[in-house]
């Protein structure tokens, strides 16, 4: 199968603290990897896209000054809430992508992390 | 602009019975619709995937249908469980070399004993 890891599965942090939350892909390579944000009864908002070796590509609102991704390996990527206010307690969702033969490919989601700043 | 609606937004239903959930999405050129459920507190597992060129898709209880002319798709679940209660949400994705997904409001179901 395909497996995504990620540490923790919960957080709290006191505001004004950093967290870092990790995104593992256990028996594949990724060189895509993906970052949601889930807030309660809403669906998974894409906040970036995590390439290995090169820096994130953050979709459009989303600061990335305060949401630092790293994707040092092909087995992982990081993202690191920087300065967390209570706002940004959320749940927080990676994905990493696999490739298959031809074009096709499929995203495998981690079981997320629940984010909550006091 | 690229969207994906899913009905209803909540349903509650009784152990054993069978219910339909929809999606309609406007996405183009479209590649692929998946259907995914999540576990509350839980990353989304995927039940089916379906190309533009395939109409029907069956794992276990759950059929899924695609209509690419109408950009409509259905999630069919049979004899339903307590287990079934959480949040199906259906996922398109465009054209090859889109990697990105655009995910549907989803519908959040509740099987009663």
């Amino acid at each position: 199968g395909a497996v995504v890891s990620q540490h923790p599965s919960w957080v709290i942090c006191k505001s004004g603290t950093s967290v870092k939350i990790e995104c593992r892909s256990l028996d594949f390579q990724a060189t895509t990897m993906f970052w949601y944000r889930q807030f309660p009864k809403q669906s998974l908002m894409l906040m970036a896209t995590s390439n290995e070796g090169s820096k994130a590509t953050y979709e459009q609102g989303v600061e990335k000054d305060k949401f630092l991704i790293n994707h040092a390996s092909l087995t992982l990527s990081t993202l690191t809430v920087t300065s967390a206010h209570p706002e940004d307690s959320s749940f927080y969702i990676c994905s990493a992508m696999r490739a298959y033969s031809g074009s096709s490919y499929e995203q495998y989601f981690g079981p997320g992390t629940r984010l909550t700043v006091t | 602009k690229n969207q994906v609606e899913q009905s209803p937004q909540s349903l509650i239903i009784l152990e054993g019975k069978n219910c339909t959930l929809q999606c309609n999405y406007t996405v183009s050129p479209f590649s692929n619709l998946r259907w995914y459920k999540q576990d509350t507190g839980r990353g989304p597992v995927s039940l089916t995937i379906m190309t533009f060129s395939e109409n029907t898709k069956s794992n276990g209880r759950y059929t899924a249908t695609l209509d690419a002319d109408t950009k409509q798709s259905s999630l069919h679940i049979t004899a339903s469980q307590l287990s079934d209660s959480a949040s199906y949400i259906c996922v398109v994705s465009g054209a090859s070399g889109t990697y990105k997904y655009i995910f549907g409001t989803g519908t959040r179901l509740k099987v009663l004993a």
